[in-house]
């Protein structure tokens, strides 16, 4: 069984541009967050979705969007890069939302700003 | 803004050794508390989800305790192997939403 999937592996952006990261949830799985994960800090929560709704959001500006597609699938877009943004971008997947429910991720993806 | 720590930051053992570490969070906002493994360059690695005050699990040498009433997990590896090394997450779940992740213990096991 494929895991969870994530495109690009590593991206490399300018300020003020725009980017758009691609999560595919394990088969099955109904559920996708977003976490970011700076050097020396454990992964910060962003989004999270299920069944095609946002059930949660993270300390993030506006500037951050996400959305899941009918087959589950999930862009997370960032807008007005700054060098701040630089990090690794983790997407974990969930077939239940729950006191018990494991959450499978992914193995990010590292973008650099400049 | 709640705080997940952990403890050590790092921790440098030799191959047989065992070892542990804590995890610490604020009990009145538990929910759950997930464990991971984190290899450099792969995916996280979900090791062990607890819910229940006095929780033990149990993956090969790698066990787990939780004590929601004071807010700690530890983390227990029986006879490190150099494969062990990695840095081990805890994070706790405060909904269904969202997980709060600590900074992690980075483990080196030399042979």
């Amino acid at each position: 069984d494929a895991g969870v999937t994530q495109s690009p592996t590593h991206l490399i952006k300018t300020r003020g541009q725009h980017v758009t990261l691609r999560c595919s949830p394990i088969s099955g799985h109904k559920s996708v967050s977003w976490y970011q994960q700076v050097l020396g800090q454990g992964p910060q929560f962003i989004f999270q979705y299920y069944e095609k709704e946002e059930r949660g959001r993270g300390n993030f500006p506006d500037r951050f969007s996400a959305r899941q597609f009918p087959n589950y699938s999930s862009e997370l877009n960032v807008n007005a890069l700054l060098l701040g943004d630089s990090a690794l971008y983790l997407c974990a997947s969930s077939s239940i939302v729950g006191q018990g429910s494991e959450q499978y991720f992914g193995p990010g993806t590292r973008l650099t700003v400049t | 803004i709640l705080n997940v720590e952990q403890s050590p930051q790092s921790l440098h053992v030799q191959e047989g050794d065992s070892t542990n570490f804590t995890c610490s969070f604020p009990s009145s906002n538990f929910y759950a508390l997930h464990w991971y493994r984190w290899e450099t360059a792969k995916s996280p690695e979900a090791l062990f989800v607890m819910t229940l005050n006095g929780d033990e699990k149990k993956k090969g040498r790698i066990s787990a305790t939780l004590n929601t009433k004071e807010g700690y997990s530890y983390l227990y590896i029986k006879g490190s192997q150099p494969e062990d090394s990695a840095t081990y997450l805890c994070a706790l779940k405060v909904n269904t939403d969202k997980l709060i992740f600590g900074t992690g213990t980075r483990l080196q096991v030399f042979p």
